[in-house]
Parts: C-alpha cells; structure tokens; sequence
C-alpha cells in the first residue's frame, strides 16, 4: 500500500506570495492532518480534515487554511507569506473513525520564504 | 496548549549501548506514539500504544503506556549507527482526538 505522498518537496516563496501544498493520504484513510515543524517550536498542529469537513483547529492565524476533497486528498494554503512562515509542513493521514486513531506522516513540504 | 516533555534533549552514546527516553504530562492521554524523524524527511512511526500498561516491542525498540495514562518511555536496546536521528513522541489527549501534541523530540547520536 502506497503512503503519504506531498507535492510539491521543496519551495521557494517570497513574502506576500501565497502558495498551496497537496496531500494524498494513504488509500482507506479518510482523515488529514497537516503540522508546521520549525526548529523552534517544533511540531505544532494545524488542522485536521474528515469527510470534506475541518474537524480540528490548531493555532494557527486565518492565513493557514485548508480543504479536503471527496477522494480524501487535501489542500493547504498559506496567504500572505511572512519570513516566519519558512518551516517543513507536514500532513499525516489516518482511518479517523475510531476514537484511538494511528497518523502515518508524509515526506513534508519543505516551504522557504525569502 | 498542553505540553509533553520529553527527555533527554539529546543523548550520545556507543554503538552497542542501550537508551531510554520518555515523555511526561500533566494530562491523561488516550494514545502514546513514538516517532523517528530523518533530516528531511517526515516522522516514521515506530510503536503505538492504545492501552494503559500496555507493553509493545518492535525489534529492539520498546514502549510502554504509563499506568497514569500521563507518561510513556521508549527504550532501544544494543544501539547501531542507523539509530541516529530525532525520537519523538506524540499522544492524543482524552477528549481531543485525532489531534495530535508532539514532544520537542530526543536527538541520538550513535558513535560507532
């Protein structure tokens, strides 16, 4: 069974821009998370998706958003790309319809804003 | 939000040795996970635990899901050089699931 897969790797913004990351989750899971991992703050979440619909928030400001489709894959976009913005983001799928519930990571999307 | 603490921060050791490292809450949590994060790369999961008490092994890797629901160690037993990298744990907190809070992460170094 394939995993997680994250397009694109690597990418190179300027402040401002916006940009949009995907995520294919592992086939059967139907739920999405997506991290930002930076070496200060380390792993923090941002929001996890289930059926098309945002089921958990993190802290994160409105600029972080996201979606997810019929066939689970998910979108996350970034407007306005601030300096601080530079991090690996990370999403992890899952069944998410059991209450004890295993994520499996993608590769992450490594994002530099200049 | 809730924190884990995870210890040691970093931890260097012979090829051979053994190491243990643990994560420590304030809350109870439903689901511990042990994670290795290559550079550049995501966190590989290692071991999960669903139960408290519950012991699970993975090759020379084990875990166990402190009775306290609050607390879970991870111990690598005969290290090689391949252990190198960040261990993180991660758990779902009782009432917040399929969210995950991570520990800042142990990084090992493995001297051959």
């Amino acid at each position: 069974k394939a995993g997680v897969t994250q397009t694109p790797r690597y990418l190179i913004k300027t402040r401002g821009q916006q940009v949009t990351l995907s995520c294919s989750p592992i086939s059967g899971h139907r739920s999405v998370s997506w991290y930002q991992q930076t070496p200060g703050q380390g792993l923090q979440f941002l929001f996890e998706y289930f059926s098309e619909t945002q089921r958990n928030k993190g802290n994160f400001p409105g600029r972080f958003s996201g979606r997810q489709f019929s066939n689970s894959r998910s979108e996350m976009n970034v407007s306005t790309l601030e300096l601080g913005d530079s991090a690996l983001y990370l999403c992890a799928s899952s069944l998410g319809d059991r209450g004890a519930d295993t994520q499996y990571f993608g590769p992450g999307t490594r994002l530099t804003v200049l | 939000g809730q924190q884990l603490n995870q210890s040691p921060q970093s931890m260097f050791i012979q090829e051979g040795e053994d190491v243990s490292m643990n994560c420590t809450s304030s809350s109870i949590f439903n689901t511990w996970l042990w994670y290795k994060q290559d550079p550049g790369e995501g966190p590989v999961l290692l071991i999960a635990l669903y139960k408290a008490g519950e012991l699970t092994s993975n090759g020379r890797l084990t875990a166990q899901f402190g009775i306290t629901r609050k607390d879970s160690f991870l111990n690598i037993s005969a290290s090689i050089p391949s252990d190198v990298g960040i261990y993180f744990c991660a758990g779902q907190l009782k009432g917040s699931n399929y969210k995950l809070t991570f520990g800042k992460g142990t990084l090992l170094t493995v001297n051959p």
